[in-house]
């Protein structure tokens, strides 16, 4: 089974650039969420989707951040315009359903961002 | 506030011993307990989780402990091997299926 996915592994941009990441979840997950992973912390939830409805964004900096599940499969996030602050690695993963509590989270290996 | 921390931000052990890594939490309401190893450059990987009705759960080679009297939740790996080394979080799964995780501890293994 392939894993989650995620593109580009790296980017490098200047303050007040744009930026957008793209993921691809596990085949048939139902459930997408999107991180963000400062240096030296735990991922913090940014945005959960539910096929192609926002179940939880409630931390998203909705006035740079944004993100789209259009067809309730690939996900794109995306900042604009960006902060030094936003230097960190965003992590989607996906899971199968929503609320059980055997509801595992898969994770892609991120995409590492230097905003300079 | 929700809060999952802990108490080691490193830990150093030999290859063969057992590693213990141990978790903080703060919301008594948390039902369900994950804890996750992330290697460098790529995502948290799943190791083990447990439920808040059990206090005990074996893997392959893990053990998780969860003791609700005082918020406490450990991960025990036996024999540690050079392939554990990695960032160990522990994270909570909150009333609202959130996940709340801890910052993190990086378990180091010497030959």
């Amino acid at each position: 089974e392939a894993g989650v996915a995620q593109s580009p592994r790296y980017k490098i941009i200047e303050k007040r650039q744009s930026v957008a990441f793209w993921c691809n979840p596990i085949s048939g997950h139902a459930t997408l969420y999107w991180y963000q992973q400062i240096l030296g912390q735990g991922p913090k939830l940014l945005i959960q989707f539910q096929n192609n409805g926002v179940v939880d964004d409630s931390q998203l900096p909705k006035d740079r951040f944004s993100a789209e599940r259009l067809k309730g499969v690939d996900s794109t996030l995306k900042i604009q315009p960006a902060k030094l602050e936003d230097s960190a690695v965003y992590l989607c993963a996906s899971s199968s359903s929503w609320g059980a509590s055997t509801d595992t989270q898969y994770f892609g290996p991120g995409t590492r961002l230097t905003v300079l | 506030g929700e809060s999952v921390g802990l108490h080691l931000p490193t830990l150093s052990v030999q290859e063969g011993d057992n590693s213990i890594i141990n978790c903080a939490y703060s919301n008594s309401a948390s039902d369900y307990f994950i804890w996750y190893k992330q290697e460098s450059g790529k995502g948290p990987q799943f190791i083990i989780d447990i439920r808040s009705n059990m206090d005990k759960r074996q893997g392959q080679r893990v053990t998780v402990l969860l003791n609700k009297t005082v918020k406490h939740l450990s991960l025990q790996i036996a024999a540690t091997q050079p392939g554990d080394s990695a960032v160990y979080f522990c994270a909570e799964r909150n009333q609202g299926g959130k996940l709340i995780f801890g910052q993190g501890t990086e378990l180091s293994v010497k030959p």
